[in-house]
């Protein structure tokens, strides 16, 4: 399967306790984007890297939300002391280049208890 | 500050007709846009896109139209098929949005048999 590989695809937390999303690209795309959708919404840009690098993190929370795409391994998105606001489904998405078609994973549903 | 706009919420059609679904942008700085559909628990996926540079796309069922003027785009499906039954996600980019994209509420699709 070379497409965006997401995992976990379900995440249950309690207030409090940290979420850890990871994001492998599809094979050849070095440029990775975060997403987040809320209920009956439409998607909402996080953060987009390339390897090693945050190029854009206009859309992150200021606080508790970082984000990272080391030179080996998947990208991860990590929320520290969850609350239910942060109940969501998360999106990652690659592009081989910026600004090239965005390929986006299955998502992963963080439930927050 | 919604800056990317799909008024119809949802969308019902009977087969073999066409699908239109509508998308209105206010920033004119966007110069490029994406169609992605989205089945229930997976990922969007990509349909079609369009640059500012042209007014219609077409690939294979799906056309869309572009009137920078009045800030609008639209996505024709013909024939419609109930495979086709999804949500449908307008998306915008620009110079001064980098590569993130910048997505509308989505239109749920019904099409009928």
């Amino acid at each position: 399967n070379a497409g965006v590989m997401q995992n976990p695809r379900h995440l249950v937390r309690r207030r409090g306790q940290e979420a850890r999303l990871r994001c492998s690209p599809m094979k050849g795309h070095s440029h990775v984007y975060w997403y987040r959708q809320l209920p009956e919404e439409g998607l909402k840009f996080m953060v987009y890297l390339q390897k090693e690098n945050i190029i854009d993190e206009s859309g992150m929370p200021k606080e508790r939300f970082s984000a990272e795409f080391p030179k080996e391994g998947p990208s991860i998105l990590r929320i520290q002391q969850v609350v239910r606001g942060d109940s969501a489904a998360y999106f990652c998405a690659s592009s081989w280049a910026a600004k090239n078609i965005q390929y986006f994973g299955a998502g992963t549903r963080l439930s927050v208890l | 500050d919604q800056q990317v706009k799909q008024n119809s919420p949802s969308l019902s059609v009977q087969e073999g007709r066409i699908s239109i679904l509508n998308c209105d942008y206010t920033n004119s700085m966007f110069d490029y846009f994406l169609w992605y559909k989205k089945y229930p628990a997976e990922g969007p996926t990509f349909l079609i896109s369009i640059s500012s540079i042209k007014d219609k796309n077409e690939d294979g069922r799906f056309t869309v139209f572009l009137n920078k003027s009045a800030k609008h785009l639209s996505l024709h499906i013909v024939p419609s098929q109930p495979g086709d039954s999804a949500v449908y996600f307008c998306a915008a980019r620009g110079e001064t949005s980098g590569s993130r994209l910048t997505f509308g509420e989505g239109t749920q699709l019904t099409v009928n048999p």
